[in-house]
């Protein structure tokens, strides 16, 4: 079993829905969870970071991290074209400078 | 602020052959980490290098080494390079305790 999992997708949305991307990790030690947003022929960038459990919100994206289930999610509200991007969760044990652990990367497509 | 950048792009090489790819870090920045991605997959980690010495290392062969220089810069070396080592190489740099690392647009390497 991987450490971290994500579905590839792809996922294809029209502009305007919410989008809803997971992953799901098998090691409990993880206390920091990232996202990051990998357009094409560019390095990740990050989009959202969270330590343990909890929500953030920043803007039309809201990061959710559930230890319990080892699960954390990123929504998309108002998805636009420009988010049009592969989107990896990330995980570290000792912060987001640390060795990174990341899911397989989901693709999505906004459609005008 | 200049950001981290990677050199070369693009890279070709045959199999056997050895290969260094060099990483400039965001100023300020001490730490260096190195990420291999292979096509469809999310990145995994190589190695992190602060203040010049190794902290730090991934699932990868002895024949991956790297180096980091007094001001901060790095190479990654790959010695007897196989099919498998074609990916996206991408480096990252930090501060200690930054909440994120900074990636720079990656080395594509193609080994025939």
């Amino acid at each position: 079993q991987k450490e971290v999992e994500q579905d590839p997708g792809p996922l294809s949305v029209p502009e305007g829905a919410i989008v809803s991307l997971n992953c799901t990790y098998s090691n409990s030690a993880f206390q920091y969870f990232m996202w990051y947003r990998q357009y094409s022929r560019k390095g990740p960038e990050l989009l959202m970071y969270t330590y343990s459990s909890g929500n953030k919100e920043d803007g039309r994206f809201t990061a959710q991290v559930d230890k319990s289930s080892k699960y954390i999610s990123l929504f998309i509200r108002d998805s636009q074209p420009s988010d049009s991007a592969t989107y990896l969760c990330a995980m570290s044990e000792g912060g987001g400078s640390e060795k990174l652990v990341f899911g397989k990367g989901m693709k999505l497509t906004v459609n005008p | 602020e200049t950001g981290v950048t990677q050199s070369p792009t693009h890279l070709i090489k045959t199999r056997g052959q050895q290969v260094t790819l060099r990483c400039s870090s965001q100023s300020g920045h001490n730490t260096v980490s190195w990420y291999q991605q292979a096509l469809g997959q999310g990145p995994q980690f190589i190695f992190q290098y602060y203040r010049e010495e190794e902290n730090g290392r991934g699932n990868f062969p002895p024949r991956f080494s790297g180096l980091q220089f007094p001001n901060y810069s790095s190479e990654l070396n790959v010695n007897a390079l196989e099919l498998d080592d074609s990916a996206l190489y991408l480096c990252a740099s930090s501060q200690d305790r930054q909440e994120t690392q900074y990636f720079g647009p990656g080395t594509r390497l193609l080994v025939l």
